[in-house]
């Protein structure tokens, strides 16, 4: 565990559903994203917040909304997909959004669209 | 939008065997770069965080170098062992702590 939990590792919903993502960090880090992974495309970021507020949100549909409650959480709350949007949705902390701090990744969230 | 591209896109190599790649990128608004390696159904690992014109960092049988002048940093392993097995990516980022990444080079090592 590198202590960043993604739940749940796999996903599978209707382009009607309505489903959240949840992260959960508890080290003491003051930054956390969303990255999309799509097959044979590098991570993109999606969303970026730091001290609990949204710093970035990198030209991401409504369709998708992030939500930030406190510094140890974030949520990605999904509504109305598309097939498309299947792909394998990562988030990461790091200490904070200066430069020479890596990041933190946790597993994953295999989403599937259907 | 930091463009990233990294060679090769796959590797194969036999256990023992020694290899490097390259990742390329922008050298304007340079800060740091950062290697990662995945391993599949894991978490990306961070492995080197590095920021100075000729910076290199070793952990173990791997080690980089990086040249911001020009703009690339090589990522090498030594005596390649099947547990090396992974997709390495680096992601550059400039100003604020925003990576973005490469595609990676996929590594297999064949005992």
């Amino acid at each position: 565990e590198t202590g960043v939990t993604q739940t749940p590792r796999h996903l599978v919903m209707g382009m009607t559903n309505k489903k959240s993502l949840k992260c959960e960090q508890h080290l003491g880090h003051n930054a956390m994203y969303w990255y999309k992974q799509s097959a044979k495309k590098p991570l993109e970021l999606m969303f970026v917040y730091s001290l609990e507020e949204r710093v970035e949100n990198n030209s991401v549909p409504s369709r998708f909304s992030p939500e930030c409650p406190n510094s140890s959480h974030l949520f990605l709350h999904l509504h109305t997909l598309q097939p498309e949007d299947s792909a394998l949705y990562l988030c990461a902390s790091s200490q904070d959004r200066a430069t020479h701090y890596g990041y933190t990744f946790g597993s994953g969230t295999r989403l599937t669209v259907v | 939008i930091l463009n990233v591209e990294q060679s090769p896109q796959s590797l194969h190599v036999q256990e023992g065997d020694s290899t490097n790649f390259t990742c390329s990128f922008p050298s304007s608004n340079f800060y740091a770069l950062h290697w990662y390696r995945w391993e599949t159904a894991k978490s990306p690992e961070a492995l080197f965080v590095m920021t100075l014109n000729g910076d290199e960092k070793k952990k173990g049988r791997i080690s980089a170098t990086l040249n911001t002048k020009e703009g690339y940093s090589y990522l090498y392993i030594k005596g390649s062992q099947p547990e090396d097995s992974a997709t390495y990516l680096c992601a550059p980022n400039g100003a604020t702590n925003k990576l973005i990444f490469g595609t990676g080079t996929l590594l297999a090592v064949q005992p």
